[in-house]
């Protein structure tokens, strides 16, 4: 099946810094990834849509001058959370859409996340 | 009003036990239906898809009913490694774009135990 890996999977930082995580398919092309965030026991929600060649999309309340999302091939879209705080402290997931020919065209493949923890 | 409404759990059931899981979504216009299961502190998988004549995959059995906007999942002979948190999701496009997006429920949490 489609593999979409996220690296790194876990990350501590200080408060002030900034992040950077990367999101990339790797048997398939993914012209939209997605990026979410999940605090504990609670659903994933969508951060932003990202097109590859054109600005992310971000849902109400994300600010898009604190998370930057970059996307610029069919294979590697990058979350930079900048200035982060430990109120950034989260898990990030991604997902990547499959351009056609892998499963439903509505099937989202899902990376392992990476476990943000901001001191 | 939440997209996708789920009964949080934790249901705690013995191995060869029968569990069901119900959920409810909000927005008559969702288009695909789905289940996913998330172990912990990993990704969602997906489990399967959800149809309107119901399917059914091994001891894993979905509904959906699209007039009362209800989803369900049936676990029948639960096992072990059955324990994880269950993700009921719906998709539906995005208003002025072809691009569909998922929502997410908050899980349902199951342990089987021995």
């Amino acid at each position: 099946g489609a593999v979409v890996s996220q690296h790194p999977s876990r990350v501590i930082c200080k408060s002030g810094t900034s992040v950077k995580i990367e999101c990339r398919s790797l048997d398939f092309q993914a012209t939209t990834m997605f990026w979410y965030r999940q605090f504990p026991k609670q659903s994933l929600m969508l951060m932003a849509t990202s097109n590859e060649g054109s600005k992310a999309t971000y849902e109400q309340g994300v600010e898009k001058d604190k998370f930057l999302i970059n996307h610029a091939s069919l294979t590697l879209s990058t979350l930079t959370v900048t200035s982060a705080h430990p109120e950034d402290s989260s898990f990030y997931i991604c997902s990547a859409r499959a351009v056609k020919k892998q499963g439903p065209p509505d099937t989202q493949y899902f990376g392992p996340g990476t476990r943000l923890t901001v001191l | 009003r939440k997209e996708v409404e789920q009964d949080p759990g934790p249901f705690n059931v013995p191995e060869g036990a029968t569990v069901a899981f119900n959920c409810t979504y909000s927005n008559s216009a969702s288009q695909s239906f789905f289940w996913y299961r998330q172990d912990c502190r990993k990704e969602p998988k997906l489990l399967m898809s959800v149809y309107s004549s119901g399917n059914e995959d091994g001891r894993f059995t979905a509904q959906l009913n699209r007039a009362s906007q209800y989803i369900s999942l049936l676990i029948r002979d639960s096992k072990l490694s059955d324990s994880a948190t269950y993700l009921c999701v719906v998709n539906r496009d995005q208003r002025g774009s072809t691009l569909g997006r998922l929502y997410f429920g908050r899980g349902t949490q199951l342990t089987v135990w021995p």
